[in-house]
């Protein structure tokens, strides 16, 4: 099984600041095919169900605004996030989708 | 617009089973693989099941073979996952979602919480 370790667990950050948080697969994410890395980033807000942020590592889902920025190959992936805003509150999750089983870092927790 | 609703949850007795179904509509239910992920009370997500388009082909983490079975009836546009010998670290939010052709979830259901307590 492919291992996801996330960091950090929490961070405190203030509105306009810049955010990273960093994922590792314990193997390559990365498809000798397409050459397309299978890492996908989540957002999860209180009480709510996951949304879908980045898949293919950098590839925004429709609608996500364009501060959340994925980056990353290999083994090694970030998810940035520019000027921070409240709504940006949430649970953020790595998901490798490469092969099965199919799974999720440990998660970190965005506080503002 | 895309719609998953979950139902069927509940409490159950350690040992004793569930049925969990999904509803889905606003899109093509039938070309698309279905999958269930859980999440235990203040606690991360973890996949539990993954069913092909025509439900030939399933997959699950061994933390849940041979006790959960996933299916789906493409004419009732429905996902389903019968869940058997339930142990006290199967209670959680179960989540029916969409597994879009590059294997990631792109939509998910509001959950279905499943309580598992004598």
């Amino acid at each position: 099984d492919i291992v996801m370790t996330q960091s950090p667990s929490s961070l405190a950050v203030s509105t306009g600041e810049t955010v990273t948080i960093n994922c590792k697969s314990s193997q390559r994410l990365l498809s000798s095919g397409n050459q397309k890395n299978y890492l996908a980033w989540y957002q999860q807000k209180p009480g709510q169900s996951p949304k879908l942020l980045i898949y293919l590592a950098s590839t925004r889902e429709s609608g996500v605004p364009d501060r959340f920025i994925g980056s990353g190959s290999g083994t090694d992936f970030t998810l940035t996030i520019s000027s921070v805003q409240a709504e940006d509150l949430a649970d953020y999750y790595c998901q490798q989708h490469y092969s099965y089983p199919l799974t999720f870092g440990s998660g970190t927790k965005l506080e503002i | 617009e895309v719609q998953l609703v979950e139902s069927g949850g509940g409490l159950v007795q350690p040992g004793r089973s569930l049925k969990l179904s999904c509803a889905a509509s606003g899109f093509t239910f039938s070309n698309y693989y279905m999958a269930w992920v859980r999440q235990a009370p203040k606690k991360g997500l973890e996949w539990v099941a993954t069913i092909s388009t025509s439900g030939s082909r399933t997959y699950s983490p061994d933390s849940v073979k041979g006790r959960f079975t996933i299916s789906r009836d493409n004419a009732k546009s429905s996902l389903y996952l019968q869940m058997n010998s339930l142990k006290s670290e199967d209670a959680a939010t179960y989540y029916c979602s969409r597994q879009n052709n590059t294997g990631t979830t792109d939509y998910w259901g509001q959950g279905v919480m499943v309580t598992v307590s004598s």
